[in-house]
């Protein structure tokens, strides 16, 4: 079965810097779907970016990216020009790419303090 | 973006009663669609899985006659918790899947408490 590790229970960055969340996995599949989810203290999840595994070129969504690397099975999300509206429980996720493979596999989450 | 919404956000209930959860897709089908719950500074737990027509999935541990799911439409899962005790007060997720990317978007979430 798939794991997501989240090695970091919170982390904290100051107001216009950069941050780099960690997130690895566990598969022997070669094709599959990641995510990164955002919970504010709404606790509404939000989907902040998504890679698929079979494409080599990492996402990116405005001031949030990733570094994607297949063979180390690491899914880092990086966030820059950190903003106070950034402070949330992050969430890494797997989801296998198969046809009845459907749910989401999630990581223990990260929370993300930003610091004015 | 896709909207999924979810009623009520907040419900307090007397010990033995049952509570209904809806969760719908506002603007596209969702075929599938996942009930989670969610304990205070954890990650989501999923509960069950159910697509449109058809039984859902529970997962291991999830008594199926005490939370009563039903897919009846492509924008329509409801979560019912039976004969509700103290130890179901929790934070109740839904997510629906949109079918063209696949993306699962999810809805605001209930807060239940059992007196």
């Amino acid at each position: 079965a798939q794991t997501v590790t989240q090695s970091q229970p919170e982390m904290s960055v100051q107001e216009a810097e950069t941050v780099t969340l960690s997130c690895t996995y566990d598969t022997s599949e070669s094709d599959y779907y990641l995510f990164w989810y955002k919970q504010p203290p709404s606790r509404q999840m939000i989907l902040v970016i998504r890679q698929e595994a079979y494409k080599q070129q990492n996402a990116t969504e405005n001031r949030f990216s990733v570094n994607f690397q297949k063979a180390a099975k690491s899914f880092s999300l990086k966030i820059s020009d950190s903003q106070l509206g950034d402070a949330a429980m992050y969430f890494c996720a797997y989801r296998s790419i198969f046809q009845g493979a459907q749910k989401l596999v999630f990581g223990q989450g990260t929370r993300l303090t930003i610091n004015p | 973006g896709a909207v999924v919404s979810q009623h009520p956000s907040w419900v307090i209930c007397k010990s033995g009663t049952s509570v209904k959860i809806e969760c719908r897709s506002l603007d596209f089908q969702a075929t599938t669609m996942f009930w989670y719950r969610q304990f205070p500074k954890q990650s989501l737990m999923l509960m069950a899985t159910s697509n449109e027509g058809s039984k859902a999935t529970y997962e291991q541990g999830v008594e199926k006659d005490k939370f009563l799911i039903n897919h009846a439409s492509l924008t329509l899962s409801t979560l019912t918790v039976t004969s509700a005790h103290p130890e179901d007060s929790s934070f109740y997720i839904c997510s629906a899947r949109e079918t063209v990317q696949e993306t699962q978007y999810f809805g605001p979430g209930t807060r239940l408490l059992v007196l």
